[in-house]
């Protein structure tokens, strides 16, 4: 089946520490994004990428980053410079263009003890 | 950057009444879509709709990207429509894509 997996589900952390989630794409698309949501709230950007090998930040990309070495795949790294980093993180992608038609993840929940 | 504001924030209906959501949103945009997450998290995709107005099966949706607005319709709503819905807008190249805060829709029984 075609759809966008992302590992874990789950994910808690210590302060401190810096996590890779995992986000892999079967559809083809070119185009990739990372979200956050906290509670009660909609979702933010975080980062996107149109293409292979190039990203851009979006509206909160401070203590984050990413990186595009493989069409599938758009890995985000949570570093320890992230103030407040416990939120829910949805990856997403897109077919012919950047803000086409987006299609989600299912998630990675993040929780720093 | 573009402001989207959402309406009902929240709202409560009985299984077979039907419901309209509204998204308003500050500059003109080229790209605007609609999304169910449900309990688990998960985002669905509802519909792409820059302009215009299409329909699947109980809902439907209408932009009018003149007067900055879109409408989602929820007919015959059943338990399973539970859920947050948000409206995402963006510009093309403009490096944004902005979500509203959602509506939180219960459906009781």
């Amino acid at each position: 089946d075609g759809g966008i997996t992302q590992s874990p589900k789950y994910l808690f952390r210590k302060e401190g520490q810096n996590v890779t989630l995992s986000c892999e794409q079967n559809l083809n698309h070119d185009a990739m994004y990372w979200y956050r949501q906290d509670p009660g709230q909609g979702l933010r950007l975080i980062y996107y990428s149109q293409i292979v090998n190039d990203f851009q930040k979006g509206d909160i990309a401070e203590g984050y980053s990413v990186s595009r070495e493989k069409k599938e795949s758009f890995p985000l790294t949570v570093t320890s410079a992230q103030k407040n980093p416990t939120a829910f993180y949805l990856c997403a992608s897109s077919s012919d263009r950047v803000w086409g038609t987006q299609y989600f993840g299912p998630g990675t929940r993040l929780t720093v003890l | 950057g573009i402001q989207v504001e959402q309406s009902p924030p929240d709202l409560i209906l009985q299984e077979g009444a039907n419901s309209t959501l509204r998204c308003n949103f500050s500059d003109s945009v080229n790209n605007l879509q609609w999304f169910h997450q449900n309990p688990w998290g998960q985002l669905i995709n509802l519909f792409y709709i820059p302009s215009g107005t299409k329909q699947n099966g109980r809902l439907s949706a209408t932009t009018v990207a003149t007067e900055r607005y879109s409408l989602l319709y929820i007919s015959s709503s059943q338990t399973t429509d539970s859920g947050v819905y948000f409206c995402a807008v963006s510009i093309t190249n403009a490096g944004k894509s902005t979500f509203g805060d959602g509506t939180t829709l219960t459906v009781k029984p």
